[in-house]
């Protein structure tokens, strides 16, 4: 079985500019979670997507936005970037809305430059 | 791929020999205490979790103890293995509403052959 995919697995952008990432949750998973993830530090919630509506949020700025598809997938929109949005990406799946069972993919790295 | 134990707190371990990792934690409403492994380039591993009810849980070669009186969490690896090495990171799970994990400051675990 797969586990949980995301993509890119790299990435360099350019201050200002928008990225997004995606992420494939495990078969039959229906809640996807976002976090960042600064270099020696540990990761820091962004979001939870659970049947397509955003559930929770945590204290980042407007410039980050995310969205769940039918097929459970989603994407991490982030636009006008800065030079600290540089970090590891993480997306974890879980069956239900809740943290239990969380399966965290390989993550995004996003360079910004 | 790219390591994420930079200015970590660094704990070197023979082989064989078993491993303590501490951490602090500070809510104290959270109902599941969990420790997750991250491999170099990799997402986080779950390993093991606590019901905040109890003060130790048992796994394969892990141990986790939980002092709430002090908010202090650890987890004991017998017989530590080359493979053991990687950074490793506290959590709290909160209860009620959306769920989500906080991930405290992670160690990094090196492992001498």
């Amino acid at each position: 079985d797969a586990g949980v995919t995301q993509s890119p697995t790299h990435l360099i952008k350019t201050r200002g500019q928008q990225v997004t990432l995606r992420c494939s949750p495990i078969s039959g998973h229906k809640s996807v979670s976002w976090y960042q993830q600064v270099l020696g530090q540990g990761p820091q919630f962004i979001f939870q997507y659970y049947e397509k509506e955003e559930r929770g949020r945590g204290n980042f700025p407007d410039r980050f936005s995310a969205r769940q598809f039918p097929n459970y997938s989603s994407e991490l929109n982030v636009n006008a970037l800065l030079l600290g949005d540089s970090a590891l990406y993480l997306c974890a799946s879980s069956l239900a809305g809740s943290a239990y069972g969380y399966t965290f993919g390989s993550g995004t790295r996003l360079t910004v430059v | 791929g790219e390591s994420v134990g930079l200015h970590l707190p660094t704990l070197s371990v023979q082989e064989g020999d078993n491993s303590i990792i501490n951490c602090a934690y500070s809510n104290s409403a959270s109902d599941y205490f969990i420790w997750y492994k991250q491999e170099s380039g990799k997402g986080p591993q779950f390993i093991i979790d606590i019901r905040s009810n109890m003060d130790k849980r048992q796994g394969q070669r892990v141990t986790v103890l939980l002092n709430k009186t002090v908010k202090h969490l650890s987890l004991q690896i017998a017989a530590t293995q080359p493979g053991d090495s990687a950074v490793y990171f506290c959590a709290e799970r909160n209860s009620g509403g959306y769920q989500k994990v906080t991930f405290g400051t992670g160690t990094k675990l090196q492992v001498i052959p």
